[in-house]
């Protein structure tokens, strides 16, 4: 099983802002298999960035992914008041297809 | 627009069954890979199972619900169901329907399963 290790657990930020979330992987990741979700308290996650470092469809152009192999990135650059979430890394390229145990960005 | 919309969830007693259905709108059900992810209150995500588009390539479970809970679909339906078995207080969570080609496209709004005597 691949083991996701999301760093820092909370991250304590002001609007305008850029935010920097780690996840690290226990073994490599298969053709960089990696997914970023949002989500928002009382809503289900919302497809980020696929494979590793794709905005998926209507995904604001603030937010990047980047990274291969066991260490990836999701870059929020300017954070707006909406950002403020918590946000999870999967692997989808093994079984089972494991999440992180996510980041919480807050409003400092 | 893409919906998923679960049902099913409810208050169970321990050890018994539960059938969890999701219906699927708005984009080709039958070219989707299926998958229930589930967050226990308070907690992360978890992936509980995963099933390919015609079922016929794979299906993967968690080894937390393993030989409990079989996971089906319907193409002629647009339809994805969870049979959960000998329930567990642990198994008390928000179940999410969601449809995927790679990462997790598509999510339900879900349904909450309470397992408590």
């Amino acid at each position: 099983e691949i083991v996701l290790t999301q760093s820092p657990g909370t991250l304590s930020l002001s609007p305008g802002e850029r935010a920097t979330l780690s996840c690290r992987a226990s073994q490599s990741v298969s053709n960089i298999y990696l997914a970023w979700y949002q989500q928002k308290p009382g809503q289900a996650p919302r497809l980020l960035i696929y494979d590793a470092s794709n905005r998926a469809t209507g995904i604001p152009d603030r937010f990047s992914g980047s990274g291969s192999g066991t260490d990836f990135t999701l870059t929020i650059d300017s954070l707006e008041p909406e950002d403020f979430a918590v946000y999870y890394c999967q692997q989808y390229g093994y079984s089972p297809r494991t999440f992180g145990q996510g980041t919480k960005v807050e409003i400092k | 627009e893409e919906q998923l919309v679960e049902s099913g969830g409810g208050l169970v007693k321990p050890g018994v069954s539960l059938r969890l259905s999701c219906v699927a709108s708005g984009f080709t059900f039958s070219n989707y890979d299926m998958n229930w992810v589930r967050q226990a209150p308070g907690k992360g995500l978890e992936w509980v199972s995963s099933i390919s588009s015609t079922a016929s390539s794979y299906i993967y479970y968690a080894d937390s619900v393993k030989g409990r809970f079989t996971i089906s679909r319907d193409n002629a339906k647009n339809s994805l169901y969870l049979q959960m078995d000998s329930l567990r207080a642990e198994d008390t969570a928000v179940y999410y329907c969601v449809g995927s080609r790679g990462a997790f496209s598509y999510w339900g709004q879900g349904t909450l399963v309470t397992v408590s005597s």
